[in-house]
């Protein structure tokens, strides 16, 4: 079974800080994808990536940068964290068309 | 531009009676069409896909969707709900051109006991 695994659940930072969130998937997955959701807006896609090295923004890039220098990982960075940036974030990963799969999620908060 | 709407920000049913939660796409070709179910606290967990043949598709805890190309829905049926089924149901659309979905907003169910 595909696991999806985000390092952490919930999360507290300051304003200005740099913040990382770490996804990691075991299926040797290609495809990879960083959403926020909030209340109301459903889930909106901030970047995603094909390969390793390669990215692609989605429709929130804003405020965000992704890395992925190694297959089963990928990792969002917030680069200078503001409270509009409080959000629920989910992680997914898929092969191709096929389904995608998503992680728990991380709570984070910015204060 | 692609889109997906789901009208419905919450319903509200007793357990043991039937289910509907309405999903509608904008796109031009056929799209590849998922069901969504995330639990409070958790990730989303996929309940049923369609990419081709038979409209009527089955998925996980009894749940089924059919695709109508005329009316462009995708709606999510159960027969007989149970009040483990309490959660947030996303649609979501993929295309022939791109790995990426796109999600509605989401239908939040209640169940009355």
């Amino acid at each position: 079974d595909v696991k999806v695994t985000q390092s952490s659940r919930y999360l507290v930072k300051r304003t200005g800080e740099k913040v990382f969130l770490e996804c990691v998937q075991d299926m040797d997955h290609e495809n990879m994808f960083w959403y926020r959701q909030d209340p109301g807006l459903g889930l909106r896609l901030i970047y995603f990536s094909y390969d390793v090295k390669m990215k692609e923004k989605g429709d929130i890039p804003e405020g965000y940068s992704v890395s992925r220098e190694k297959k089963e990982r990928f990792s969002l960075i917030l680069e200078s964290a503001s409270t509009n940036q409080t959000s629920m974030y989910l992680c997914a990963s898929s092969e191709g068309k096929q389904p995608q799969h998503f992680g728990d999620g991380t709570r984070l908060s910015i204060l | 531009a692609q889109s997906v709407t789901q009208p419905d920000i919450h319903i509200t049913v007793s357990e043991g009676a039937s289910l509907e939660l309405r999903c509608n796409y904008s796109y031009g070709a056929t799209p590849y069409l998922f069901w969504y179910v995330q639990s409070p606290g958790q990730g989303l967990q996929l309940l049923l896909k369609y990419f081709s043949g038979d409209t009527l598709v089955q998925g996980i805890k009894g749940f089924e969707a059919e695709f109508k190309r005329s009316q462009s829905s995708f709606n999510l049926r159960k027969p007989s709900v149970h009040w483990s089924d309490a959660a947030e149901y996303f649609c979501a659309v993929g295309m022939d051109s791109s790995y990426k979905l796109i999600f509605g907003s989401g239908t939040r169910l209640l169940v009355r006991p």
